[in-house]
């Protein structure tokens, strides 16, 4: 059973660009959740969506958004990039609604110049 | 929401020692889980585990849900054990997926 599935692994971009990010859950999973983790803030909560809608969003700003497709994978934006955004976004797929074993993909590790 | 803490922050010890890394949150939960972020920033997963205890070869674990803690325990510890160690709920008021994750306990194992 393949695991969470997420790409690119690395991206360079420069400021004032925006960025789109994917998640693929594994097979099965309806949830998929977004993290961001950088050394100064830890790991914080983005937004989650289930059933290609968002069901709750983080203390995040409007540059970063999301949606889901109907077979479950995500994908995330992030717009006007700024160097704070330079960090491990991390995503996490759940079988379903509820508090369930959360499985996490590998990561995009985002650089902004 | 939910505040989670970790102690230790870090934590270096020699190869073939035991130890204890505790999750404290400040809440009610239904669910935790412990994972190892591993040199290449994935989060393995070690538990999940809302109370009572588990085991996996040498790494165990422990929730008491009713004192808010949880204690993941390492023996005989190994080199590979090495990284960061979060333990993570979920945010109670959402009732979802919206995890909150401890600040983690970086070990170093030493040879």
């Amino acid at each position: 059973k393949a695991g969470v599935t997420q790409t690119p692994r690395y991206l360079i971009k420069t400021r004032g660009q925006q960025v789109t990010l994917s998640c693929s859950p594994i097979s099965g999973h309806r949830s998929v959740s977004w993290y961001q983790q950088t050394p100064g803030q830890g790991l914080q909560f983005l937004f989650e969506y289930f059933s290609e809608t968002q069901r709750n969003k983080g203390n995040f700003p409007g540059r970063f958004s999301g949606r889901q497709f109907s077979n479950s994978r995500s994908e995330m934006n992030v717009s006007t990039l700024e160097l704070g955004d330079s960090a491990l976004y991390l995503c996490a797929s759940t079988r379903a609604e509820g508090n369930t074993e959360a499985f996490f993909g590998q990561g995009t590790r985002l650089t902004v110049v | 929401g939910i505040q989670v803490e970790q102690s230790p922050p870090d934590l270096i010890l020699q190869e073939g020692a035991n130890s204890t890394l505790r999750c404290n949150f400040s809440d009610s939960v239904n669910n935790l889980q412990w994972f190892h972020q591993n040199p290449w920033g994935q989060l393995i997963n070690l538990f999940y585990i809302p109370s009572g205890t588990k085991q996996n070869g040498r790494l165990s674990a422990t929730t008491v849900a009713t004192e808010r803690y949880s204690l993941l325990y390492i023996s005989s510890s190994q080199t590979t054990d090495s990284g960061v160690y979060f333990c993570a709920v979920p945010d109670r008021f959402y009732n979802n997926n919206d995890m909150r994750f401890g600040a983690g306990t970086r070990l170093t194992v030493k040879p």
